[in-house]
């Protein structure tokens, strides 16, 4: 059974490019999490997705970022025109359930952006 | 604002050792409190997990110490090895409440021999 998978693991872009970072939930996992890292901190919530709803966009920028995910695919954090602020390593998380105690997030390896 | 707060930053433990990394929380709604341990180029995993109902949880060499009335929770690695350096994530969460994991700040823990 697989993990969470992220790809790509490391990612570079220049200003003003577009960024697509991918997440494959863990097998029977239809709740998927994205958090962003940045250097010396902890992790920040960014969005919690069921497949094809967005249920908690209250970490995402309002501007440039986006997430999907689709029925059927892996879920994509889309981050449009970056810039070098953007430059973080971005993990993905999975759960079985959508609540309750029991809903355990399985983190992937995750993608390490760099803006140039 | 940083609604969980972890200490130290850094900690260097001799083999065989103690480790303990405290964490103060702010919001009374927090019901789940996790700890994750991440190593460089990985992602974080869940390493053990309290509910304020208990005041400790203990697996293996990893015990979670809780304090309901100070708002404070802690990781106690004891007889520390050289394979437990990582980076120790403290969480909390509110059941319920969107299934938003809070992080502290973490804390890098390196156990020398």
């Amino acid at each position: 059974n697989a993990g969470v998978m992220q790809n790509p693991r490391h990612l570079v872009r220049r200003r003003g490019q577009e960024a697509r970072l991918r997440c494959s939930p863990m097998k029977g996992h239809s709740h998927v999490y994205w958090y962003r890292q940045l250097p010396e901190e902890g992790l920040k919530f960014m969005v919690y997705l069921q497949k094809e709803n967005i249920i908690d966009e209250s970490g995402m920028p309002k501007e440039r970022f986006s997430a999907e995910f689709p029925k059927e695919g892996p879920s994509i954090l889309r981050i449009q025109q970056v810039v070098r602020g953007d430059s973080a390593a971005y993990f993905c998380a999975s759960s079985a359930l959508g609540q309750g105690i029991a809903n355990i997030q399985y983190f992937g390896a995750g993608t390490r952006l760099s803006v140039l | 604002q940083q609604q969980v707060k972890q200490s130290p930053q850094s900690l260097i433990v001799q083999k065989g050792g103690i480790s303990i990394i405290n964490c103060a929380y702010e919001n009374t709604a927090f019901d789940y409190f996790p700890w994750y341990q991440q190593f460089p180029g990985k992602g974080p995993a869940l390493l053990i997990a309290i509910r304020p109902d208990v005041s400790e949880k203990k697996e293996g060499r990893f015990t979670i110490s809780f304090n309901k009335s100070a708002k404070q929770f802690s990781l106690h690695i004891m007889d520390s090895q050289p394979g437990d350096s990582a980076t120790y994530f403290c969480a909390a969460w509110v059941t319920g409440g969107g299934n938003k994991l809070t992080f502290g700040t973490g804390t890098q823990l390196k156990v020398e021999l």
